[in-house]
């Protein structure tokens, strides 16, 4: 089957550690999504990539990181500098680089820091 | 913030009965697509309407667009206690960034 697939499901983080969020999608899809999502507030954008090997920050890039080293592949870093990183973790991807396009979301990972 | 806005926050209906979120953009958009969310789930795409669309319907929806003042609205047709989750606007002003709304939540009660 198709999709996006995003782990662990359920995260937990002690303050002060870094960590990776996998994202995984096998839609052959050029472009790829990394969103936050705290409660009442919608979906914010921490990076986007519509390329491999390139990546542009979002609204709230502050403290993360991501890479793009292959096309199914765009893992998202929380790093110690995230002040509050406890929050629902969505990754999505569209199949071209355009607006046009849907996005196709994965299950999402929650970030819980202790 | 380029983040759209639904309205209502919340909303809570009968099986049956039709259900209206709205939404309001502050940029010009190249198009507006509604998402649906069931709790703790990644968001599913319903409908994309494009600027130049004043109305667009998909089975028991129906999306409208007003680009002169920056508003959407989605209506949901005889409601089913299944479509109770979240609602989501999302607009893509230009090139690949989308901004996503605060969210409806809909409560459809049997």
């Amino acid at each position: 089957d198709g999709g996006i697939t995003q782990s662990p499901k359920y995260l937990f983080r002690k303050e002060g550690q870094n960590v990776t969020l996998s994202c995984e999608q096998n839609l052959n899809h050029d472009a790829m999504y990394w969103y936050r999502q705290d409660p009442g507030q919608g979906l914010r954008l921490i990076y986007y990539s519509q390329i491999v090997n390139d990546f542009q920050k979002g609204d709230i890039a502050e403290g993360y990181s991501v890479s793009r080293e292959k096309k199914e592949s765009f893992p998202l870093t929380v790093t110690s500098a995230q002040k509050n990183p406890t929050a629902f973790y969505l990754c999505a991807s569209t199949q071209r680089r355009s607006s046009y396009n849907e996005q196709f979301f994965g299950p999402g990972t929650r970030l819980t820091v202790l | 913030s380029q983040q759209g806005e639904e309205d209502p926050q919340a909303l809570s209906i009968q099986e049956g009965e039709n259900a209206t979120m709205n939404c309001s953009y502050k940029t010009s958009i190249n198009n507006l697509q509604w998402y649906r969310q069931n709790s703790g789930r990644g968001l599913v795409h319903l409908i994309l309407i494009r600027s130049n669309e004043r109305e667009k319907h998909s089975g028991r929806l129906r999306v409208t667009l007003d680009t002169s003042k920056k508003s959407s609205s989605l209506l949901i047709t005889a409601s089913r206690a299944a479509d109770t989750a979240s609602y989501f606007c999302a607009t893509a002003p230009s090139g690949n960034q989308f901004y996503f709304g605060t969210g409806t939540s809909l409560t459809v009660i049997p």
